[in-house]
């Protein structure tokens, strides 16, 4: 069974400042997906950003970036500029790539604030 | 356009009620998901249906009863529900392929979600 784990359960940052938010994940697949969902106070989930895992390329959305570490299974998400509407639960998930696969696997979540 | 809508936004019902939550996509995805979400927790996945064919049952009780009656349209039926049940409900969909290679799915969008409290 593959886990996900997000270490930071609270981030705090200044508006226009950088922050990294942490995500490790277990699996013994080769090919898979990963995101990160935003879910703000109306609880509708959001997704981020996506990243598979056969590209060596970290993906990239504007001011959203992930640091990709396949042999770590590490998947952080790095936001840049820091704006007041990306305060949030961020999750981790983990989605397999096969047919007849399972639903999303989430980390806990980290709470992210940002400080006007 | 990656919407996925749910009605009703809000629902209060008692133990003995019997109601239904909806959820809706035109996207052309094929996987349709339910997840049930407790305050400040992940989303677990309770049911997921693949061409409109249940695929997945996460050892849902039974007063959970989900339905898809068409590709674009998933339901969950809710009777004799009890306190502890209530979250939020959120539906997801994702597009999924077949060939002969296998098969896969791609990234799951979410609707707004049903906030249901059991009385």
């Amino acid at each position: 069974a593959q886990t996900v784990t997000q270490s930071q359960p609270e981030m705090s940052v200044q508006e226009a400042e950088t922050v990294t938010l942490s995500c490790t994940y277990d699996t013994s697949e080769s090919d898979y997906y990963l995101f990160w969902y935003k879910q703000p106070p109306s609880r509708q989930m959001i997704l981020v950003i996506r990243q598979e895992a056969y590209k060596q390329q970290n993906a990239t959305e504007n001011r959203f970036s992930v640091n990709f570490q396949k042999a770590a299974k590490s998947f952080s998400l790095k936001i840049s500029d820091s704006q007041l509407g990306d305060a949030a639960m961020y999750f981790c998930a983990y989605g397999p790539s096969g047919g007849g696969a399972d639903g999303l696997t989430f980390g806990k979540g980290t709470h992210l604030i940002i400080q006007p | 356009d990656t919407e996925v809508t749910q009605t009703p936004k809000h629902l209060v019902m008692g133990m003995t009620n019997k109601k239904s939550l909806k959820c809706e996509q035109h996207m052309g995805h094929r996987a349709m998901y339910w997840y049930k979400q407790k305050a400040k927790k992940p989303p677990e996945l309770m049911f997921v249906y693949s061409y409109e064919k249940l695929s997945i049952n996460e050892s849902v009780p039974s007063r959970f009863s989900p339905e898809c009656p068409n590709s674009s349209l998933l339901n969950l039926h809710l009777h004799a529900l009890q306190p502890e049940d209530s979250a939020l409900y959120l539906c997801a969909s994702s597009q999924e392929w077949v060939s002969s290679l296998g098969g896969g799915r791609e990234t799951q969008y979410f609707g707004p979600g049903t906030r249901l409290l059991v009385l």
